[in-house]
């Protein structure tokens, strides 16, 4: 069982909606991240919040935009989406610092119409 | 820079037969490896992971995998496959620790389709 929790699990959204992903871990990770998937693809990494400070962001466009609150949370902030947004955006978690194994959500698919 | 790379983009095996999934990993600095499970519909499940030690690894659903750093390999094997195994299976490698890694994320390879006939 994971113990990243994702909300919603779906997300259907016009373009000119804003909306939030959410994430919540409770295992004491200090390392927090944002991947992208799209269908029959491997999850791209989008970015990566080390104890509560952003410190990798992939070239991503400003209309996704991360939140991490405190240590347990991150969230993610949508708005003026295009439909190639529709994807599956996973969340997952980390000790940090060298402790590397990551674990994911199961994961929020997001529908932009 | 790390990739990782899953030569086989599909494998179909026969119920109860074993099933090896490759992947081949290159990168300038040592590196931890992970295998993925991937349900339909579902998020990524950890198998396993070689940090380092034993180079032969056990995850769960009686998955292993053995890491060959000559050849770069990290293959994961299972003896008898079932029904409920089918699903799509992701390569990742990170930095390792003793190479600055913190929170770097994972480099993933395309994955592998397994599919199981009866």
């Amino acid at each position: 069982d994971t113990e990243v929790t994702q909300t919603p699990k779906h997300l259907v959204m016009g373009m000119t909606n804003k909306k939030s992903l959410k994430c919540e871990q409770h295992m004491g990770h200090r390392a927090m991240y944002w991947y992208k998937q799209k269908a029959k693809k491997p999850p791209e990494l989008m970015f990566v919040y080390s104890y509560e400070k952003l410190s990798i962001n992939e070239s991503v466009p400003s209309r996704f935009s991360p939140e991490c609150p405190n240590s347990s949370l991150l969230n993610l902030h949508l708005h003026a989406l295009q439909p190639e947004d529709s994807a599956l955006y996973l969340c997952a978690s980390s000790a940090g610092q060298g402790r590397n194994t990551i674990y994911f959500g199961e994961g929020s698919w997001l529908t932009v119409v | 820079a790390q990739s990782v790379t899953q030569l086989d983009s599909q494998v179909p095996v026969f119920e109860e037969a074993p099933v090896e999934l490759r992947c081949n990993y290159s990168s300038s600095v040592s590196v931890y490896l992970f295998w993925y499970v991937q349900y339909p519909n579902q998020g990524l499940q950890l198998l396993l992971k070689y940090l380092s030690g034993s180079t032969l690894v056990k995850g769960i659903n009686g998955f292993e995998a053995e890491f060959n750093k000559s050849q770069t390999s990290f293959h994961l094997r299972k003896p008898s496959v079932h029904i409920s195994d089918t699903a799509e299976y992701f390569c990742a490698v990170t930095p390792g620790v003793h190479s600055g890694g913190g929170a770097d994320g994972l480099t993933f390879g395309k994955g592998t389709h397994l599919i199981i006939q009866p």
